[in-house]
């Protein structure tokens, strides 16, 4: 099993809808949460950080579920902009040791 | 622009040739790190330096070894690779170690554009 799955995708939507992505991990013991983007070719950015009492940054909102060990990325009237790879990150304790999950692509369309 | 520079962009190279590749971040960051990302793979880190030390290698073939002279340089230097170590290397930074335990977010990996290597 891997230690962070998310969604296969790809994921097309046209503009203005709303898409969630899902992403588990293994690891119990997990401390730090992030979702990052990246664009065709370009280096990973972070979008954000996922706290424990979930988060929201304009059309963006971050849910952890430690009970359930996923976290989610919401994303409401989505722009064209908003096509890229979503990454899943997840940190254990031993700070350094961040690990990446494959990444949901999405295509936003007019 | 991040505040994290790497050359060469791209390269070419052969199984025999030696090569390095080069990280700068202009961040004031302490930890630099090693990324290699290959198609259809999620990113798997390599290497790992905290204030210069080396803290963690993660099973890397010694045909890459990694040079980190202070906290603002890391290098990653190649020889005798191999067809299947093409992929993008991405270099990264952080104030501290990634995932530590800090909501100010100070603890974020920062990366560079990448280095595409091809190897023939």
């Amino acid at each position: 099993r891997k230690e962070v799955e998310q969604d296969p995708g790809p994921f097309n939507v046209p503009e203005g809808a709303t898409v969630a992505f899902n992403c588990t991990y293994s690891n119990s013991a997990s401390q730090s949460f992030f979702w990052y983007r990246q664009d065709c070719r370009k280096e990973p950015k972070l979008l954000m950080s996922v706290y424990s009492s979930g988060n929201e940054d304009g059309r963006f909102t971050a849910q952890l579920n430690r009970a359930s060990q996923y976290i989610s990325l919401l994303i409401r009237d989505s722009k064209l902009s908003d096509s890229a790879t979503y990454l899943c990150v997840v940190s254990p304790t031993n700070a350094g040791k961040s690990t990446f999950g494959d990444g949901t692509t999405l295509t936003v369309k007019p | 622009e991040t505040g994290v520079t790497q050359t060469p962009r791209h390269l070419v190279m052969g199984m025999t040739n030696k090569k390095s590749l080069k990280c700068e971040q202009h961040l004031g960051h302490n930890a630099m790190y090693w990324y290699k990302q290959s198609a259809k793979k999620p990113l798997e880190l390599m290497f790992v330096y905290n204030f210069k030390e080396q803290t963690e290698n993660n099973s890397v073939p010694s045909r890459f070894s990694p040079e980190c002279p202070n906290s603002s340089h890391l290098f990653l230097h190649l020889h005798t690779l191999q067809p299947e170590d093409s992929a993008l290397y991405l270099c990264a930074s952080s104030q501290g170690l990634a995932g530590g335990l800090s909501r100010s977010g100070a603890n974020v990996l920062t990366f560079g554009a990448g280095s595409r290597l091809t190897v023939l």
